[in-house]
């Protein structure tokens, strides 16, 4: 089985441009979680989508949206960006919700902000 | 709220010699904890899970952690480390509504 693919792997923007990362799920799996790691904050939960609905959401602000597709695909959006964004941006795919089921993450998306 | 506390950013031990991260968790109900290694460039690989069964969990690669509710601990060990150990390692704790909250993360060194 194939894993967790995130695309793209690197990527640099500029402050206030908008920035769209996409994830696909280990086929089969129908959660996605999303999360921001940086050397001062940390690995910090953003949200999870379940079948296309959020689940969840961590305490960021409004900039930070996402979206699944009926196929399990997801994608995050950052509008407005500014230099504490840049990180590494993880995606984690389950096959259910909830802590029971095992999540699996994928290599991230590094985003640069200059 | 939930959280956990991993004492000390980097760990050095030598090849052979015995693997001790510490983790410290909060938590008001009981608890789901986790053990995950990121290698450099690359996502987290689970490791172990407890999930309220047995109180020694064993993982992959060697590695073990045992659960102690009256320390509120969930510590990792490798009885003899190897060069492909090095990495980092993170302690996370899950609440029922499945919001994960990982540790700072230890780095772990391991010298020939």
């Amino acid at each position: 089985k194939a894993g967790v693919t995130q695309t793209p792997r690197y990527l640099i923007k500029t402050r206030g441009q908008q920035v769209t990362l996409s994830c696909s799920p280990i086929s089969g799996h129908r959660s996605v979680s999303w999360y921001q790691q940086t050397p001062g904050q940390g690995l910090q939960f953003l949200f999870e989508y379940f079948s296309e609905t959020q689940r969840n959401k961590g305490n960021f602000p409004g900039r930070f949206s996402g979206r699944q597709f009926s196929n399990s695909r997801s994608e995050m959006n950052v509008s407005t960006l500014e230099l504490g964004d840049s990180a590494l941006y993880l995606c984690a795919s389950s096959s259910g919700t909830g802590r029971a089921y095992e999540q699996y993450f994928g290599p991230g998306t590094r985003l640069t902000v200059t | 709220a939930q959280s956990v506390t991993q004492l000390g950013s980097h760990v050095s031990v030598s090849e052979g010699a015995l693997v001790l991260l510490r983790c410290n968790y909060s938590s008001s109900v009981p608890p789901y904890l986790f053990w995950y290694v990121q290698y450099p460039n690359q996502g987290l690989q689970l490791l172990l899970k407890y999930t309220s069964a047995a109180t020694l969990v064993k993982g992959i690669n060697g590695f073990e952690a045992e659960f102690k509710k009256s320390e509120t601990s969930f510590h990792l060990t490798k009885p003899s480390a190897h060069m492909s150990d090095a990495a980092e390692y993170f302690c996370a704790v899950s609440d029922p509504n499945n919001d994960m909250r990982f540790g700072a993360g230890t780095r772990l060194t391991v010298k020939p």
